[in-house]
């Protein structure tokens, strides 16, 4: 499976935008870039997924780079409830069954 | 919008009792998989199901473990002796298939707490 690699910390602005970065350089055509967050020890909380074309759904907007090396999830206006792990996960088509939780990404958005 | 349910939000049990915990899948879901996350760790997946058996399973998912549906709505995780190491949160996931373009759904868990 491919690997991802996620800066451990980040902070933004409440109201501003909120871009998380993901590396999966050695992503395979058919595998799909996913992101979960969660809420302090909440459930993961599925927020988007794509495998090359950017998406936007009413939580967030996935870029994915041309190459598919990298993407970016992005927050239009974050708010203090914003503040989770993110988790960038790269699954394989005919995944099986399982998701691999790295580290992830702690956004704090601050007043 | 239709969410995983899970029942009980802490359990406190004994070392060497027997647990089960229960999950509600969403309804028109077909795949169901149970993940733990210990205090400060990440999160592992633990085991998947689904037509009434166990699709894919970890190392961690050991005979001390186990899964059933025991009816049309709910899944259940049973530790048959319990050990201090299983103290974590435990986290059910639907989902409508197994394909990658298939997001899985999580509960809020259940703490379970060994002592």
């Amino acid at each position: 499976d491919a690997k991802t690699t996620q800066p451990p910390s980040m902070d933004c602005a409440e109201g501003r935008a909120a871009n998380l970065p993901c590396n999966h350089s050695t992503i395979s055509g058919n595998e799909y870039v996913y992101w979960y967050r969660q809420i302090h020890s909440q459930g993961p909380q599925y927020i988007i997924h794509g495998l090359k074309n950017n998406e936007t759904n009413e939580m967030a907007s996935l870029i994915i780079t041309e190459d598919r090396k990298s993407s970016t999830l992005i927050l239009p206006h974050a708010t203090l409830r914003d503040t989770a792990v993110y988790y960038c996960i790269v699954r394989p088509y005919n995944a099986g069954n399982m998701l691999t939780f790295g580290g992830g990404t702690r956004l704090m958005v601050k007043p | 919008e239709p969410e995983v349910t899970q029942t009980p939000s802490h359990q406190v049990t004994q070392m060497g009792q027997e647990v089960i915990l229960r999950c509600v899948p969403i309804s028109n879901h077909l795949y169901f998989y149970w993940y733990r996350q210990i205090l400060g760790q990440k999160v592992e997946f633990l085991v998947s199901f689904y037509n009434n058996e166990i699709s894919e399973k970890s190392e961690i998912f050991d005979d001390q473990f186990s899964v059933e549906r025991p009816d049309g709505s709910n899944f259940t995780l049973k530790i048959r002796s319990t050990k201090l190491e299983d103290s974590a949160m435990y986290f059910c996931a639907s989902s409508d298939g197994t394909f990658s373009n298939q997001p899985q759904h999580f509960g809020d868990g259940t703490r379970l707490s060994i002592l």
